[in-house]
C-alpha cells in the first residue's frame, strides 16, 4: 500500500527566512498530493494542493513542487511569519481514490520572530 | 456556518467503558470520516460514510461503531474503550469524493 515520509519532524527559522518541508510517496500511482496546516487546538486546513499534471504551484508565499520520477513533493514557504508556526502535513492519493488518503506524520515548523 | 462541530473536547475514560463522540457539519456534505492522530504519525481513517445510511470501514475500524442516520451526523462509538484508543479524534466532510477536506477541532481522548 501507499506510504509516504515527511522531513524533516520539527524545523526552526528565523523570521523573514525560507522553510521548506520534503515528502516522498511510495505508490506510483497517486496522483494528488494535497498540503495540510494544523494551527494548535485546531483541526487541519487545506492550504495547496497539487495534481501530477503539473511540476510546480504556487499561492503568494507558499508553493509546492513534485518530482513524479523520484516521487517527491516538497512545500516551500518564503518570507516565514510568526503566524505560519503550526504543524504541516503532506499526503498522497489516486485523485480517484476517494477516502484513501495516506497522511505524512507531520511537520512541525517553528518561526522565531 | 459553523462547518465542522466535534463534540465533546476533551474525555477521559476508564477501560472498559463506552461513549460516543459526536460530529456534525452544516454543509450539506455527502461525505464524512473519522480519523484518528497519534505522536509521529499521519492521520489514520478508522471509517467513512459516502451518504446517509452508507458507511464503510478505513484503515483502523477494530473496536469502533459508526452510523450516519442524517446528512448532518455522523457518531463515532467506541464499544468497550483500551488504553490504545487514548488519541486525538478527528471528523472531516467533504461536498464531492476526493475533494477538499474540511476538518473539526478534535476531540482529545484518554483512556486509563
Amino acid at each position: 500500500g501507499e506510504n509516504v515520509e515527511q522531513h524533516p519532524s520539527t524545523l526552526s527559522v528565523q523570521e523573514g527566512d525560507s522553510a521548506v518541508i520534503k515528502c516522498t510517496y511510495s505508490d506510483s500511482a497517486s496522483n494528488y498530493f494535497p498540503w495540510y496546516k494544523q494551527e494548535l487546538g485546531k483541526g487541519p486546513q487545506l492550504i495547496i494542493d497539487i495534481r501530477s499534471n503539473v511540476g510546480e504551484k504556487k499561492d503568494q508565499r507558499i508553493a509546492v513542487t513534485l518530482n513524479k520520477t523520484a516521487k517527491h513533493f516538497s512545500l516551500h514557504i518564503t518570507e516565514t511569519q510568526p503566524e505560519d508556526s503550526a504543524v504541516y502535513f503532506c499526503a498522497a492519493r489516486l485523485d480517484t481514490g476517494g477516502f484513501k488518503t495516506i497522511f505524512g506524520a507531520g511537520t512541525r515548523l517553528f518561526v522565531k520572530a | 456556518n459553523a462547518g465542522v462541530t466535534q463534540t465533546p473536547k476533551f474525555q477521559v475514560l476508564k477501560t472498559g467503558q463506552s461513549m460516543t463522540l459526536q460530529c456534525a457539519q452544516d454543509m450539506n456534505h455527502e461525505y464524512m470520516s473519522w480519523y484518528r492522530q497519534d505522536p509521529g504519525m499521519g492521520l489514520r481513517l478508522i471509517h467513512y460514510s459516502v451518504g446517509a445510511g452508507i458507511t464503510d470501514q478505513g484503515e483502523v475500524p477494530n473496536g469502533y461503531n459508526v452510523s450516519r442516520s442524517t446528512t448532518e451526523d455522523f457518531p463515532l462509538r467506541l464499544l468497550s474503550a483500551a488504553p490504545s484508543q487514548t488519541s486525538v479524534y478527528f471528523c472531516a466532510s467533504s461536498r464531492e469524493l476526493g475533494g477538499e477536506q474540511y476538518f473539526g477541532p478534535g476531540t482529545r481522548l484518554t483512556v486509563t
